[in-house]
């Protein structure tokens, strides 16, 4: 079984440029999370979806930052412009959601794309 | 509100033992978790356990929760140089969805 895709694995961009991250869930999975993680520290949820609807995007900074999720498959993060405190690693994560839900949430995750903002 | 806290680092020998520790605030948690992430991959669920429990072993794990002192402990037994990684605590509240996440313990393997 495939695991969850991301793309880039590593970005470089100059400060105010565009960035953009894409996610692969693991096929089946309804719920699909984007969390930031910076060094040292352990990952903060940024956007939870279930199928295409974002259930809680409360920590989303969305004066910059957007993220879809067409047809509850895959999912493309954004930043615009981005700054230099946006470098970091932007993980992406998918779990079982509804009726196969297990009681606890085991969430499956990429292996990140790590950004660096100069 | 919510936190989990994590020592960041812990040194064993090879063959010893390793215990990482975490503690968490939300009473209310319904599953905690360890995750562990290698260089270069992404977090892999290790274990977890239903906060109606105190202990949990799988093979060469072995969780410990006490819920009075909000203290959740991973043991790993005769560690290997394989273990070496960064080790995640994480609580999960009422809704199962939301995790709270701890910075992680980085276990370092001394030969």
């Amino acid at each position: 079984e495939a695991g969850v895709v991301q793309s880039p694995r590593y970005k470089i961009i100059e400060k105010k440029q565009p960035v953009a991250f894409w996610c692969n869930p693991i096929s089946g999975h309804n719920t699909l999370y984007w969390y930031l993680q910076n060094l040292g520290q352990g990952p903060e949820l940024l956007i939870r979806y279930e199928n295409e609807e974002a259930v809680d995007d409360s920590q989303l900074p969305k004066d910059r930052f957007s993220a879809e999720r067409l047809k509850g498959v895959d999912s493309t993060l954004k930043i615009q412009p981005a700054e230099l405190g946006d470098s970091a690693v932007y993980l992406c994560a998918s779990s079982l959601g509804g009726s196969g839900r297990k009681p606890y949430n085991e969430q499956f995750f990429g292996p990140g794309t790590r950004l660096t903002v100069l | 509100g919510e936190d989990v806290e994590q020592s960041l680092f812990l040194s064993v020998r090879e063959g010893d033992s390793s215990v990482i520790n975490c503690t968490y605030t939300d009473s209310s948690s319904t599953y905690l978790y360890w995750y562990k992430q290698e260089p270069g991959a992404g977090l892999q669920l290790l274990t977890y356990i239903f906060s109606n429990m105190d202990m949990k072993q799988d093979q060469r794990l072995t969780v410990l929760l006490n819920k009075k002192d909000k203290h959740l402990s991973l043991r790993i037994a005769d560690t290997q140089t394989g273990d070496s990684a960064i080790y995640f605590c994480a609580e999960s509240l009422d809704s199962n969805y939301q995790l709270i996440w701890g910075a992680g313990t980085k276990l370092i393997i001394k030969p």
